[in-house]
């Protein structure tokens, strides 16, 4: 099972909008509504900020958005801030034998 | 306040083995499967296994198969990574994380992670 493809970074401007995008297979992504999202600055632990596509936990910023087009999700960041630097992977089930695979990760950038 | 702490990590020898702990606490541990996942030096989240609650399955990323060996004790509420075999590229930081679910755990979300503990196979 390959890791799901995600752009190696993404950058934007405080205060604009960013997608990050999660390409996967009809094996994974495009076959389950099981998708979810994490951010990792370096050094501490990942954090949950999406699951299962499009809901977000509570106490996650509503800047945080998510969506789920064929075998592409997609993670937006809304109104981008210094604390959203940080590196961000998707994460899918991707069927029997392979609970989970993660995408290669996509550095944002707050120029 | 739901807490997961890895211990257990230092330096190796190629073809040795090591045993990582997760203890958790702050919440019902038996009633949740637990994952494991590693970043290498400069490379993404690679996730290797889960546990489901009670035990009944694990699985185990092709990387990592035949080598290490995912457990866990309700009584003590950890979960462990027994890491035999090591090789040069099991070096990474391992985080430990609750699986968290709507239905099957193996269609779950990873939350929270816990800081992670630093393995070094080297000679």
């Amino acid at each position: 099972q390959s890791a799901l493809t995600q752009p190696a970074s993404v950058s934007g401007s405080p205060g604009q909008s960013i997608t990050i995008s999660c390409t996967g297979t009809s094996s994974d992504v495009g076959r389950y509504n099981h998708v979810s999202w994490y951010q990792h600055h370096p050094g501490k632990a990942p954090k949950l900020i999406i699951y299962e596509v499009t809901k977000r936990p509570s106490g996650v910023s509503n800047r945080f958005s998510a969506s789920k087009s064929g075998s592409t999700a997609s993670l937006t960041i809304s109104g981008l801030q210094n604390d959203d630097e940080a590196d961000y992977y998707c994460c899918s089930h991707a069927g029997s034998g392979i609970p989970f695979v993660l995408g290669t990760g996509t550095k944002v950038t707050v120029l | 306040e739901v807490q997961l702490v890895e211990s257990g990590g230092g330096l190796v020898q190629p073809g040795g083995s090591l045993r990582l702990s997760c203890a958790a606490s702050g919440f019902t541990f038996r009633s949740y499967a637990m994952t494991w996942v590693r970043q290498a030096p400069g490379q993404g989240l690679e996730w290797i296994s889960v546990i489901s609650h009670s035990s009944m399955s694990t699985y185990y990323a092709k990387s990592v198969e035949g080598r290490f060996t995912i457990s866990r004790d309700d009584s003590e509420n950890t979960v462990s990574l027994q890491m035999n075999s090591l090789r040069a590229e099991d070096t990474a930081v391992y985080y430990c994380a609750r699986v968290e679910d709507s239905g099957y755990y193996y269609e779950g979300w990873f939350d929270p992670w816990g800081q992670g503990t630093l393995v070094t196979v080297s000679s």
